[in-house]
């Protein structure tokens, strides 16, 4: 079964880091790009940043909100994608999902993320 | 804010067909993906590419796009399928690398 499932979750002071992991199986993890989205209380979901695969120098993007403090890793030995959020603000409090992404062509370019986690929720409070 | 624009809410009687869309210059370029999500559940891909479903997905869900618009279409919508319905996209603006719609709460009555 094609699976992810994040953890890592918690409450975190502003100000503080914390770090989620995502734990990949049923599928080649090392051939896929992967995401993380993040959707706060009650609102919409936000695209949080993307790591590429070897095949692509694993090179690695983010959404303006979080670039600088947010960084995106993964190690494919482990099937495992990582989040470590830094200098966190109260408007990181969010679900954070991890999501696998899936390229194709067909006139025009597309990505998509075909299978999500459960996400795991963070919590930036004093 | 939002690169791509969603309507708010949308609601379709029972049986009935109800069009989603999604507006953004990006558009032009990328096919928009769509995601269902109901409440307190992970979002879920029910459109990709040109018109792609993912397999389990119902062929009553259908996507278009022409110019700047993208659009989901639920063909004799059910109950189950009262949900939020988000578009994503690659952006162009260069502001954000991949960008989603504001959501639409769709209601069927």
């Amino acid at each position: 079964e094609v699976q992810l499932v994040e953890s890592g979750g918690g409450l975190v002071q502003p100000g503080g880091s914390l770090r989620l992991s995502c734990a990949a199986s049923g599928f080649t993890f090392s051939d896929h790009y992967m995401d993380w989205v993040r959707q706060a209380p009650g609102k919409g979901l936000e695209w949080v940043g993307r790591t590429r695969n070897k095949a692509n120098s694993y090179t690695t993007e983010y959404a303006a909100s979080v670039k600088g403090r947010f960084t995106i890793s993964r190690d494919d030995s482990k099937n495992s994608l990582y989040l470590q959020m830094n200098s966190l603000k109260t408007e990181d409090t969010a679900v954070y999902y991890c999501a696998r992404g899936m390229r194709g062509w067909s006139r025009y370019y597309y990505y998509y993320m075909d299978v999500w986690g459960k996400g795991t929720t963070v919590t930036v409070s004093s | 804010s939002s690169e791509l624009t969603q309507d708010p809410a949308v609601s379709v009687a029972l049986g009935q067909t109800v069009r989603i869309t999604c507006q953004g210059d990006s558009l032009r370029s990328y096919y928009a993906s769509w995601y269902q999500q109901k409440p307190g559940q992970a979002p879920v891909l029910v459109i990709y590419g040109k018109n792609n479903r993912p397999s389990g997905i119902p062929d009553r869900f259908s996507g278009s796009s022409s110019g700047n618009t993208a659009s989901l279409t639920i063909t004799g919508a059910q109950a189950e399928d009262e949900a939020d319905y988000y578009c994503n996209s690659r952006d162009s603006s260069g502001n954000h690398p991949e960008v989603f719609g504001g959501g639409t709460k769709l209601t069927v009555l």
